[in-house]
């Protein structure tokens, strides 16, 4: 079955300790991103990637890291998370970044930074 | 960059009658319109999407009009039932999505 595959799916922690949410898809997409969700802000995007080696800041990258060691794994890392970034996170993927193909989400991962 | 604005923010109608979602975008370069639904607890899932060629698409009961001169394009949906209330999304090309429209449809 063609998906996106995000963990955890829930996940409460303590302020400065490192985090990472796997994301995972099996359809060879070339194009992945990271979005994050909160109430009246719709979907801002963190990071994408267009390929393997190739990552650029989204919209809000602030506090976020990412990598794209492999086309299927695009893995999230918080390095010192804050309160403020407890929201819902959504990892996409589409075959490719021209920006012309629908995008394909995960279930999504709640964080809660304490 | 892209700017996505959606309107409105909520909405609420009777069953049976029609929903309107429009959305406007400021980069004339954009040429791909998708919409999605997230219902509660769940993911963004694509129900329809529009190129720039193109300017009305349609599938059963709902459809998608753009009109690329005025940079905007809607979503339209006939004969509302309970099970379409959710939280729409439009998004143009480089996936910069709007706020989204939380719609309820009353039995």
């Amino acid at each position: 079955e063609a998906q996106v595959t995000q963990n955890p799916r829930y996940l409460i922690t303590v302020t400065g300790k490192k985090l990472t949410v796997t994301c995972s898809q099996n359809m060879n997409h070339e194009y992945m991103s990271w979005y994050r969700q909160d109430p009246g802000l719709g979907l801002r995007q963190i990071y994408y990637s267009m390929n393997v080696e190739v990552t650029d800041k989204g919209d809000v990258p602030e506090g976020y890291k990412v990598s794209r060691k492999e086309k299927r794994n695009f893995p999230l890392i918080l390095e010192s998370p804050s309160p403020n970034q407890t929201s819902l996170y959504f990892c996409a993927s589409s075959f490719s970044g021209t920006g012309r193909q629908p995008q394909h989400f995960g279930d999504g991962t709640r964080l809660s930074i304490l | 960059g892209e700017n996505v604005e959606q309107h409105p923010s909520t909405l609420s109608v009777q069953e049976g009658d029609s929903a309107v979602i429009k959305c406007t975008y400021s980069d004339s370069a954009s040429n791909y319109f998708p919409w999605y639904k997230q219902e509660l607890g769940k993911r963004p899932q694509l129900i329809i999407d529009i190129r720039s060629n193109v300017g009305e698409k349609k599938d059963q009961r709902i459809a998608v009009t753009l009109n690329k001169t005025a940079k905007h394009f809607s979503l339209h949906i006939t004969e509302t039932q309970p099970e379409d209330s959710a939280v729409y999304f439009c998004a143009a090309s480089r996936m910069r999505f709007g706020a989204g429209t939380r719609l309820t449809v009353k039995p």
